[in-house]
């Protein structure tokens, strides 16, 4: 069993839409990250988080330390979205974990 | 403000011979971590290390792979006497002290003939 899970594995949403994308760990973590990455590869560092909730523009980052669950949402999602989305755990060790990610098609 | 520079973008070698991947993390940056993405598969940790100190190796393969971190100069990751299932894709990111976010480079395209 992967130390961390996401849902749903492959995503397609209407442009618009609200999206969420969900990511459950298993181990005790010092902190959580959302990443994206693009058709081209490049992997861009969206949130790291610990505890609360995080903003930037469209996107929201929640997490739940008692649950040991976060989720990702997008507000009024655009094609640009299109990317996979990977939830990454650091225990506190510092070593990663990586969840297999969610792939995002926003169609227009 | 440059960001965390990998090279060579692609690199391709034929079996047996040595792959030499670079990252120049980003300025002020003193941690360096470095991941494999295997095709059709989500990025794994492999080394965890600090200006001349490997932290965290753990999840690098016990033969042919190596990595540095030197005191000047960019963090190597080294593979030798390459084999098929060594073609990935392999990701640097760096971060500063403490819990702080990580800035991925974008990555090193190795393919094995």
């Amino acid at each position: 069993k992967n130390e961390v899970e996401q849902s749903p594995q492959n995503l397609t949403a209407q442009e618009g839409e609200f999206i969420t994308i969900n990511c459950s760990y298993s181990v005790g973590i010092s902190a959580l990250h959302w990443l994206q990455q693009h058709p081209g590869g490049g992997i861009v560092s969206l949130f790291m988080l610990s505890s609360g909730k995080k903003k930037h523009g469209r996107l929201i980052a929640t997490i739940n330390i008692q649950e040991k669950h976060s989720s990702l949402h997008i507000t009024a999602s655009h094609p640009r979205d299109s990317a996979v989305y990977i939830c990454a755990v650091m225990n506190t060790g510092n070593q990663f974990y990586f969840g297999t990610g969610t792939s995002l098609t926003v169609i227009p | 403000n440059a960001g965390v520079m990998q090279n060579p973008r692609h690199l391709v070698r034929r079996r047996g011979q040595e792959a030499r991947l670079r990252c120049s993390p980003m300025k002020g940056h003193s941690h360096v971590y470095w991941y494999r993405q295997l095709p059709e598969e989500g990025l794994k940790f492999m080394v965890y290390l600090q200006k001349e100190n490997i932290i965290d190796e753990s999840g690098m393969p016990k033969e042919r792979f190596s990595a540095e971190f030197p005191k000047e100069g960019p963090s190597i990751l080294r593979i030798q006497q390459v084999v098929r299932g060594d073609s990935a894709a392999y990701f640097c990111a760096s971060s500063g002290q403490g819990y702080q976010p990580q800035h991925f480079g974008d990555g090193t395209r190795l393919s094995i003939l």
